[in-house]
């Protein structure tokens, strides 16, 4: 079967770094997704990786290494605006979007 | 301007009902897909569709059909519903039809079943 792990919770403090991870088993790879959603809201856009390494935007930065079927997300300078759930998601050969259920980030003072 | 609209934002509804969920966007992107996003937070697709293919997720159950007057709207009709269905289901746009393409979500609809 077809598997997207993430932690279920992680708890940050303003001002720190945060690292989700994510790791993944899927029939094929073409591509992983990461999305934020605030609660009661819609999932947004925040990074896809198709190339192992690292790519930053801004306070955002996603890793992935496709032998190991592992990603993460890199959050800096934490804001308590960045309390979410963050959303891995990765496609697999038949193009297919497999979601996880996502990690819940709760950010204290 | 929303990008990806849907209405109505909360919908509750008896057992047995047939309701619709209408989705808009304005970002003219050539395909449309549903989701549903059950209490476990799950993001299951249900529907892909662009104006040449539509893609059905094998899991769906037939009550659920969607309909596309336009290539700016994709709307989900459920017949018979069930108290299963309870869940919140997004409506969401991308520019092409690949699935790696970014998808833009619309702000969702929880739809309750009694």
């Amino acid at each position: 079967g077809q598997n997207i792990d993430q932690p279920t919770e992680m708890t940050a403090t303003e001002g720190a770094i945060v690292q989700i991870n994510c790791t993944y088993q899927t029939s094929g790879f073409n591509g992983l997704f990461w999305y934020q959603q605030h609660a009661g809201e819609a999932p947004t856009f925040l990074s896809y990786n198709v190339l192992d390494g690292l790519e930053e935007k801004g306070r955002f930065s996603s890793f992935l290494s496709r032998s190991k079927g592992y990603s993460y997300l890199l959050l800096k300078e934490l804001q308590m605006k960045d309390s979410a759930s963050y959303l891995c998601a990765v496609v697999d050969s038949n193009y297919q979007l497999i979601w996880g259920a996502g990690t819940k980030l709760i950010i204290k003072p | 301007d929303t990008a990806v609209s849907q209405t109505p934002k909360y919908l509750v509804t008896q057992m047995g009902n047939d309701k619709s969920i209408k989705c808009e966007q304005n970002l003219g992107h050539d395909t449309m897909y549903w989701y549903k996003q059950d209490s476990k937070k799950f993001l299951k697709i249900m529907f892909s569709y662009n104006n040449k293919e539509l893609i059905i997720n094998e899991t769906v159950p037939n009550r659920f059909s969607p309909k596309s007057p336009d290539k700016a709207h994709l709307n989900l009709h459920i017949n018979s519903l069930e108290l299963g269905d309870s869940a919140v289901y997004f409506c969401a746009s991308s520019q092409e039809t690949k699935i790696t393409d970014t998808q833009y979500f619309g702000p969702g609809t929880r739809l309750t079943v009694l």
